[in-house]
């Protein structure tokens, strides 16, 4: 069965640090993957996607994810966090069967 | 963009009543929705799939005969919570993807509805 594992579920940084949450996901075949964001008392947005091409995408603030198929992995990075970054950051990938299997999800906490 | 509503966005029952709970594709036709439910500080479970016009489709533990769907059209899904207990308080939440928003595969998420059960 497809999972999706995010290791870190609690980081917390100071305004400027870079930022680096893992993910990775079991599955063989060509797959679908999404980092969502979901601020505190909002819904979850989407950050970034990435399908085929380029490994390396970009979202929106500022995010982007590099897809390393040989590591099964495809982390979360920012250069320059800021207050405004703390929320709830979820990885997920998409099933065989178009389903979001969704990470546990890693609460990120900004120090001013 | 596409934006997904729920309503309402909370609600408290008495233990033994039933509740729905609407999901709307405002500004795209959503063949696919998907219900969810998300616990404190837990990630999000996939309850069901709703495709327009058919079945839902439950993921494995979740009851169909408790947890009523309909997709009755393009823009609309309602979740139907039965005979509610207090340990099916919850966060529920709900998606979209369909035709007209770029890929099938991008879902966009409702707000999310609290039920609490008293």
């Amino acid at each position: 069965a497809q999972s999706v594992s995010q290791h870190n579920h609690h980081v917390i940084l100071s305004e400027a640090a870079s930022l680096e949450l893992g993910c990775n996901y079991s599955y063989g075949g060509t797959v679908n993957l999404f980092w969502y964001v979901q601020y505190p008392g909002q819904h979850l947005q989407l950050l970034l996607k990435y399908f085929s091409g380029d490994p390396l995408v970009k979202g929106i603030k500022g995010f982007e994810a590099e897809f390393i198929k040989s590591k099964f992995s495809f982390n979360l990075r920012k250069p320059s966090v800021q207050w405004s970054d703390t929320a709830e950051y979820f990885c997920a990938v998409i099933s065989s069967a178009s389903k979001i299997i969704f990470g546990s999800g890693t609460r990120l906490s900004i120090r001013p | 963009g596409a934006v997904v509503s729920q309503h309402p966005s909370w609600v408290i029952c008495k233990s033994g009543t039933s509740v729905k709970i609407e999901c709307r594709s405002l500004d795209f036709q959503a063949t696919t929705m998907f219900w969810y439910r998300q616990f404190p500080k837990q990630s999000l479970m996939l309850m069901a799939t709703s495709n327009e016009g058919s079945k839902a489709t439950y993921e494995q533990g979740v009851e169909k005969d408790k947890f009523l769907i309909n997709h009755a059209s393009l823009t609309l899904s309602t979740l139907t919570v039965t005979s509610a207990h207090p340990e099916d308080s919850s966060f529920y939440i709900c998606s979209a993807g369909g035709q007209g928003v770029g890929n099938t595969d991008t879902q966009y998420f409702g707000p999310g509805t609290r039920l609490t059960v008293l």
